[in-house]
């Protein structure tokens, strides 16, 4: 399995609060990626990197930013949570030039994030 | 823009029967990549099996096997001989081949139950 986790697996917060999720990896991969999973809409990448502080947004990026500091950090941070970022977040990362299997993403174990 | 269909919002089968789950895939790149992923109860997503657009060939891994069709953009997924702990939700997913960032597009998804 790739070496990859996220903190905390868990949280419950209030709207209007800031919340930073963190996605650590021990694999060395240059790309990581967060997406969010909500029913009927199967994953969505909302920002990703490839490489040190270097970002770009995607499919659902608003109300969300990134930043990536090292190479086996990338944190995602709702500056105010709102009750439609209630989701299950994940964290995958791949490395698309180093070969067949670094390639695929793999993905970390999700974060469950309720905003009340 | 890269889209991905499983029309079957749910399956339930009763062990050892064969299922097939079905995606079908629509983009404007001459290359790309398809992958399956699962998702157990336990939340956690694991990679199957990743195709590449130039390479129709069929593929079986035990009891699953892949039916990869560019002429009518089909890249299905069959289970022979189900079992109790197929039960999962099974993703379906796109991503380009050129460029590096590789972005994956998914399916809705498709919740198999296997009935004992």
């Amino acid at each position: 399995d790739a070496g990859i986790t996220q903190s905390p697996r868990h949280k419950v917060t209030e709207t209007g609060t800031p919340v930073t999720l963190r996605c650590h990896q021990t694999e060395n991969h240059r790309y990581m990626y967060w997406y969010r999973q909500d029913p009927g809409h199967g994953l969505r990448l909302i920002h990703y990197s490839y490489g040190v502080k270097d970002t770009d947004k995607g499919e659902v990026s608003d109300g969300y930013s990134v930043s990536r500091s090292k190479t086996e950090d990338f944190l995602l941070t709702l500056e105010s949570a709102t009750s439609s970022q209630t989701s299950v977040y994940f964290c995958a990362i791949s490395d698309p030039l180093a070969g067949f299997i670094q390639e695929t993403q793999y993905f970390g174990p999700g974060t469950r994030l309720l905003v009340l | 823009a890269q889209k991905v269909t499983q029309a079957q919002t749910e399956i339930s089968v009763v062990e050892k029967e064969d299922v097939t789950l079905d995606c079908v895939y629509e983009t404007r790149d001459t290359t790309y990549y398809l992958f399956w992923y699962k998702q157990p109860p336990s939340g956690e997503l694991v990679f199957l099996i990743r195709r590449n657009s130039f390479d129709e060939q069929n593929e079986i891994s035990g009891r699953y096997s892949w039916n990869f069709q560019k002429s009518t953009s089909s890249f299905n997924f069959t289970i022979t001989a189900s079992q109790v702990v197929d039960s999962a939700v099974y993703f379906c997913a796109l991503s380009e081949a050129e460029g590096s960032a590789r972005q994956l597009t998914f399916g809705s998804g498709t919740q198999l139950t296997v009935l004992p």
